[in-house]
């Protein structure tokens, strides 16, 4: 089956530091990946789709000076936390959507990213 | 705003016990995708049902997608306690992003 993984799988940071997490798709060449964060027993909130090759689009409410996007290959995604702060705290967890699938998106480990 | 509505949000039985999850919508989906996460992890893919009336099984698990592409429904049959976690259902609409249900969380106790 398809393999995305990301890293690091946990980060610790002080306040006002940027932390970037890493979303590869291991077998696969994906397009678009996506960007969701979870809070504790809720379900998968979308941040952004990632677009190779061109600008992300951001959910409403999310911001993009914030939570800076790079798609800057076809395996390869990273979400950048800038001046993180203590509320940034949660769990990010990526997808990517293989070409062949128009639905069917397969999702990294996720990144429990605690800000102090 | 496409919305799924999935239920229950929790459940709680003993191990033996069959149960079923719902995913309902007034929208139509291309497809339904069902989902697993354990604490700590990311979602695991359990199935994808892409044709109205759809039926898949997957060991004691068995998935239904409705005639009108609006709904679906997993059964499990004989809960064991490896079932427990974080059951999600996801709408797809084609190039656009998956339409997350709010998940059920499933706890089976031996």
């Amino acid at each position: 089956g398809a393999v995305v993984s990301q890293h690091p799988s946990r980060v610790i940071c002080k306040s006002g530091t940027s932390v970037k997490i890493e979303c590869r798709s291991l077998d696969f060449q994906a397009t678009t990946m996506f960007w969701y964060r979870q809070f504790p027993k809720q379900s998968l909130m979308l941040m952004a789709t990632s677009n190779e090759g061109s600008k992300a689009t951001y959910e409403q409410g999310v911001e993009k000076d914030k939570f800076l996007i790079n798609h800057a290959s076809l395996t390869l995604s990273t979400l950048t936390v800038t001046s993180a702060h203590p509320e940034d705290s949660s769990f990010y967890i990526c997808s990517a959507r293989p070409p062949a699938s128009t639905d069917t998106q397969y999702f990294g480990p996720g990144t429990r990213l605690t800000v102090l | 705003t496409q919305l799924l509505e999935q239920s229950p949000q929790f459940l709680s039985i003993q191990e033996g016990e069959n149960l079923t999850v719902y995913c309902n919508s007034s929208s139509v989906f291309s497809s339904l995708q069902w989902y697993r996460q354990e604490p700590g992890e990311g979602p695991v893919l359990l199935v994808t049902v892409v044709t109205g009336g759809e039926v898949k099984k997957l060991k004691r698990l068995t998935f239904q997608f409705g005639d009108a592409r609006k709904d679906s429904s997993l059964h499990i049959t004989a809960a064991q306690p490896g079932d427990t976690g974080l059951y999600l259902c996801a709408g797809g609409m084609g190039n656009t992003p998956l339409v997350f249900g709010k998940g059920t969380r499933l706890s089976v106790i031996a």
